[in-house]
Order: C-alpha cells, then structure tokens, then sequence
C-alpha cells in the first residue's frame, strides 16, 4: 500500500527566504507526482504535475524535483511571500489506477 | 469555465437524517473524483468515476455512503443515516489529460 509522507508538518519563516518542502513515498511505481496547494476554508489548487519520466518541473518561483528511485520528491519556493502562506500538499498517482494517493500536507506560514 | 461547482457549501444536520451533497464538473472532463478530509486522515479518496460509471468504490467507508452520476455534469453523494462522524469537509474533483481540479468543497457538520 503507497504511503505518502511530508516533512515538516509545519514550516514558519520570514518572507524573502528561500525554502524547501519534502515529500517521500513508499511505492516508486508510481505514474506522476503532483503538489497541490490548500488555502483555509478553501479546495485545493494544481500548482506542478511531474511526470515520472522527468526530473524536474518548474512555475514561477516554484520548481518540483523527482527521484522515483529513492522515492523523494521536494518543492522548492523562491524568495517566499506572505502570499504563499498555505497548505502544501504532495500527492502521487500509481502506475496502474487513477488514484491519487495524498500526503497529510505542510503548513507553510511566512512572516511579514 | 466556472470550475467545479459543489452545493451546498456548508451543511449542518442532526444524526440520523439523511444528506445529500451535489457536484458539477468541468464540461468536457471524463473523470469525476469524490474525496473526504479530516483532521485525523487526511485527504481520503471515496469514490471516483469515469464517463459515469463507478470504477473504484473501495473508500467508501460503510452502506451509509452511496454515490451516482447520472450523466457527464452531475454527481450526487448520499449519506443516510449521517452520523457525527461524518463531519468533514467533502471535496469534489474533475479531470482533464493529467491534472485534478478540486470544488470548493461541502462542510458538513453531523449533531
């Protein structure tokens, strides 16, 4: 059974500072990795979709990284905003169905 | 497009009645998922379907719990009776090629 689990639970830090959110899984057969981003009171929103034949996906001041071999990946936030202050959420998608498989998030707060 | 709508957007209920909680998704997006959160587990995937059809039911979490799709833009899910431990927030999601896009979400809170 793929589990998913991201470090830190939570994250505080001035804004300016660069940053990086982890997530690991147990199962590397898996199709795609996506990190999605969760607002309070709110749904979630697709922020980079990572094939698993890619290293790599970036948007912005955003970039994802995948290693499928060692089951990691990280999101890496760019002089980071109050703006950015949310829920982050990594999820991944195994090679032989259509489920998303969602780690428990991290909790991203940036200090102005 | 609007998104994914969901209704109702809140919903409070006393044990025991039944609930109904509606979703439409993006027009042209064959795949329809139904999620629960919680504070204890998560995101959890319920049900999902594709062109209407229920193709993974497994996380349904009892008989309580039913869900149709009667045509490509609408979903219903039913939890009769509801108990307190339903309270969550109850997300819907329609995909494209790749991508999921989440509703709003329906917060449901069980008396």
């Amino acid at each position: 059974k793929q589990e998913v689990t991201q470090i830190p639970a939570a994250l505080s830090v001035p804004e300016g500072e660069n940053l990086v959110l982890n997530c690991s899984f147990t199962d590397s057969a898996i199709y795609n990795l996506q990190w999605f981003r969760q607002d309070p009171g709110k749904g979630l929103t697709s922020l980079l979709l990572i094939q698993s034949s890619q290293r790599e996906q970036t948007s912005g001041r955003l970039n994802a990284s995948l290693d499928k071999s060692s089951g990691r990946s990280t999101l890496y936030i760019a002089a980071s905003q109050p703006g950015d202050s949310a829920t982050y959420l990594c999820a991944v998608i195994m090679e032989y169905g259509n489920k998303l498989v969602f780690g428990a998030g991290t909790i991203l707060r940036v200090k102005s | 497009d609007a998104g994914v709508i969901q209704s109702p957007r809140h919903e409070v209920t006393e044990m025991g009645q039944e609930v109904t909680l509606r979703c439409k998704p993006i027009s042209g997006h064959d795949y329809l998922f139904w999620y629960r959160q919680t504070m204890m587990r998560g995101l959890e995937l319920l049900i999902y379907f594709n062109n209407n059809v229920p193709i993974d039911d497994s996380g349904m979490p009892e008989d309580r719990f039913s869900a149709k799709m009667p045509n490509a833009s609408f979903s219903t899910l039913k939890i009769q009776p509801s108990e307190p431990r339903d309270s969550a927030v109850y997300f819907c999601a329609s995909r494209d090629q790749e991508t999921q896009y989440f509703g709003p979400g329906t917060r449901l809170l069980v008396l």
